[in-house]
């Protein structure tokens, strides 16, 4: 079955040590997202790739980064962990803008802990 | 600025019974799209239902479906017959200009 697929399912990381959480997807989405939700809120989109054009969201810190190597994956780097980026880290996918498909789907999750 | 209003925070609801879940948005483009997305506890997040801004039908799917009053800019769920696996976060979502916009969530708890 198509799908999204994040790795790993949990991770656990030192303040300050950086960590990589990976995203891949058989669907052949355009767009690919990367979003954070913490404990009983909303996602909240942290930015997103239209093919291999990158978008930030402005309010997006610094210490974020990703990376999107080819149309199948996609890494959300975190420089230098602090305690409140400990969260859950969602994937997403989209057809995109003028190819039928506005809705995303999203993958099962990175649950990150900072210790 | 797009907004999107969900004034449940948690919603009980008996097996079997019918519970409608409101969501109220702002937008001002006029082509946009609107989603429910389900989050269960184990926390993948499952669209359930679309409904296109431009369509004034309200969408079904299955069990769930919407009551899409676009001047209103009001969007809600209805979940008919409920089952325990309904049990979830429901996130009402507007999309345009490429981006989701989520509501705070409803908890819906299924009791038997």
């Amino acid at each position: 079955d198509a799908m999204v697929i994040q790795n790993p399912r949990y991770q656990v990381t030192q303040f300050g040590k950086p960590v990589t959480l990976s995203c891949s997807q058989t669907l052949n989405h355009n767009v690919m997202y990367w979003y954070q939700q913490k404990s009983s809120q909303a996602p909240k989109l942290l930015f997103h790739y239209y093919d291999k054009d990158f978008n930030n969201e402005a309010d997006t810190p610094d210490n974020f980064q990703s990376r999107r190597p080819n149309t199948s994956f996609c890494f959300l780097d975190i420089r230098s962990p602090g305690l409140g980026d400990a969260a859950m880290y969602l994937c997403a996918t989209s057809r995109g803008p003028g190819q039928g498909g506005h809705e995303q789907y999203f993958g099962p999750g990175t649950r990150l802990t900072v210790t | 600025a797009q907004t999107v209003t969900q004034s449940q925070p948690e919603m009980s609801v008996q097996e079997a019974e019918t519970v409608t879940l409101s969501c109220t948005y702002d937008t001002s483009e006029n082509n946009y799209y609107l989603f429910w997305y389900k989050q269960p506890p184990s926390r993948q997040m499952i669209l359930v239902i679309r409904q296109e801004a431009y369509k004034q039908q309200n969408a079904t799917e299955n069990r769930f479906s919407v009551n899409f009053q676009k001047a209103a800019k009001s969007f809600s769920l209805k979940i008919s017959d409920s089952q325990l696996g309904d049990t979830a976060m429901y996130f009402c979502a507007l999309h345009s200009w490429g981006k989701l916009q989520f509501g705070a969530g409803t908890q819906v708890v299924v009791t038997p």
